[in-house]
């Protein structure tokens, strides 16, 4: 079982409309999740951090955990073709200096 | 703030060499993240330091290897490379606010011949 787990897509979305993203994660222990945006050639960039179980909202990104059923994931509202990217989900296991990153999903949001 | 800088930001090197990559943090972060990124195998993280010390390596043969400076400022080495090497190295850094979101860098896209 890898350590995070994405599918690795792609998701289609039309535009205006919801995509779902999900991550499942393995260690127990994890403290931190982190969802990451990397477009074709660029760098990973951060959109959303959690700590807590819940959801937690910042403009059109919901990021949700459950650490009961270890998974977290990323809601984006109103999808725009400029959405389109790699979505990456990261995990910190606590006290560990390290992040473990899924493979991505890839989302594609049609115009 | 500026963000996190790379250097430099494309290399191409022979088999058997080696190569030394820089990464300057953000401002104020202590705490630098290496990764290698290829289609296969996504994100690998390579090792953390903080302070000088590494606290954190992951699954890689002893070739890679890599330090920090006093300025925070880190690089990290590949000695002897191989075909296998070729990807695009980040580096992340993590303010120590009590927050540890990392935030990277633009890459350095090494590649093997």
């Amino acid at each position: 079982q890898k350590e995070v787990e994405q599918n690795s897509g792609p998701l289609s979305v039309p535009e205006g409309a919801i995509a779902s993203l999900n991550c499942t994660y393995s260690d127990r222990g994890s403290q931190s999740f982190f969802w990451y945006r990397q477009y074709s050639g660029k760098s990973p960039e951060l959109i959303m951090f959690i700590y807590s179980n819940g959801d937690k909202e910042d403009g059109r990104f919901t990021a949700q955990l459950n650490k009961a059923s270890q998974y977290v994931s990323l809601l984006i509202r109103d999808s725009q073709p400029s959405d389109s990217a790699t979505y990456l989900c990261a995990v910190s296991p606590s006290g560990t200096y390290k992040y473990i990153f899924g493979t991505g999903t890839r989302l594609k949001v049609l115009a | 703030k500026a963000g996190v800088t790379q250097t430099p930001r494309y290399l191409i090197k022979t088999r058997g060499q080696q190569v030394t990559l820089s990464c300057s943090p953000i401002s104020g972060h202590r705490s630098v993240s290496w990764y290698q990124q290829t289609p296969g195998q996504g994100l690998q993280f390579l090792f953390e330091y903080f302070s000088e010390t590494q606290r954190n390596k992951g699954n890689f043969p002893g070739r890679f290897s890599g330090r920090q400076f006093s300025n925070s400022r880190s690089e990290m080495n590949v000695s002897t490379l191989e075909l296998g090497d070729s990807a695009l190295y980040l580096c992340a850094s993590t303010p120590t606010s009590g927050s540890d979101e990392q935030y990277f860098g633009p890459g350095t896209r090494l590649t093997v011949t």
